[in-house]
């Protein structure tokens, strides 16, 4: 069974203190992993895709990697608009299923 | 505008009383699905669609039931809510099967 887990569960930054998200995973050959930004009372917004070790993807003040075990979503000089909850998400090769994590609630003050 | 569009974006219903949530996506997308959120459990999918009159259950399909008769469209029905059916529903479509999924604004059900 594909598992996520994804840590801390809710983190508070100030404006400029750069931090990174944790997403650990176990999958039976991984297709894809997906990193996701959700705002309060919105559906997920699709940030990012990963396909394998070593690959690093970037967006403004966002980067994510990913390794055989896990993947961090590392956040540099967030703003107060980089406040939202992000996900994290596996597609094995053996399921057309998504699993998702239960996310991390990123606050960040200004 | 792309866009996956979910109606209606609240309700409260009674037990046993059957409804419709409609979705409906303008991006010529083949792959549709639909998920619940609830808190402490994450996103978890109902079921999917891979193309017209094509659908499969997803990890949590008990209780739902869907169509895709039209490319656009994929419905999502409860037959007999119960309250344990009270949640956020997301519908989502993707141009193929992979996990970059382009999610609808939601709907929040109450079964009651």
């Amino acid at each position: 069974e594909d598992q996520v887990t994804q840590s801390p569960e809710a983190l508070r930054l100030q404006e400029g203190e750069s931090s990174s998200l944790n997403c650990s995973y176990t999958v039976s050959g991984l297709r894809g992993l997906f990193w996701y930004r959700q705002d309060p009372g919105k559906g997920p917004e699709f940030l990012f895709t990963l396909y394998s070790a070593g690959e690093e993807k970037e967006k403004e003040r966002l980067k994510a990697t990913l390794t055989k075990k896990e993947s961090f979503l590392h956040i540099t000089a967030p703003k107060p608009e980089d406040s939202a909850t992000y996900l994290c998400a596996v597609q094995s090769r053996r399921s057309y299923i998504p699993t998702f994590g239960r996310g991390t609630s990123l606050i960040v003050h200004p | 505008e792309a866009q996956v569009t979910q109606n209606p974006r609240y309700l409260i219903t009674v037990t046993g009383k059957k409804l419709t949530v409609t979705c409906s996506q303008n991006m010529n997308h083949e792959y549709m699905s639909w998920y619940r959120q609830d808190p402490g459990l994450g996103l978890r999918q109902i079921y999917y669609s891979m193309n017209v009159e094509v659908t499969d259950k997803g990890d949590v399909p008990e209780g739902y039931k869907v169509s895709r008769k039209e490319k656009r469209n994929f419905p999502l029905i409860l037959e007999s809510p119960s309250p344990n059916q009270t949640s956020l529903y997301f519908c989502a479509s993707s141009p193929s099967n992979t996990g970059e999924l382009f999610f609808g604004e939601g709907s929040r059900l109450t079964v009651l």
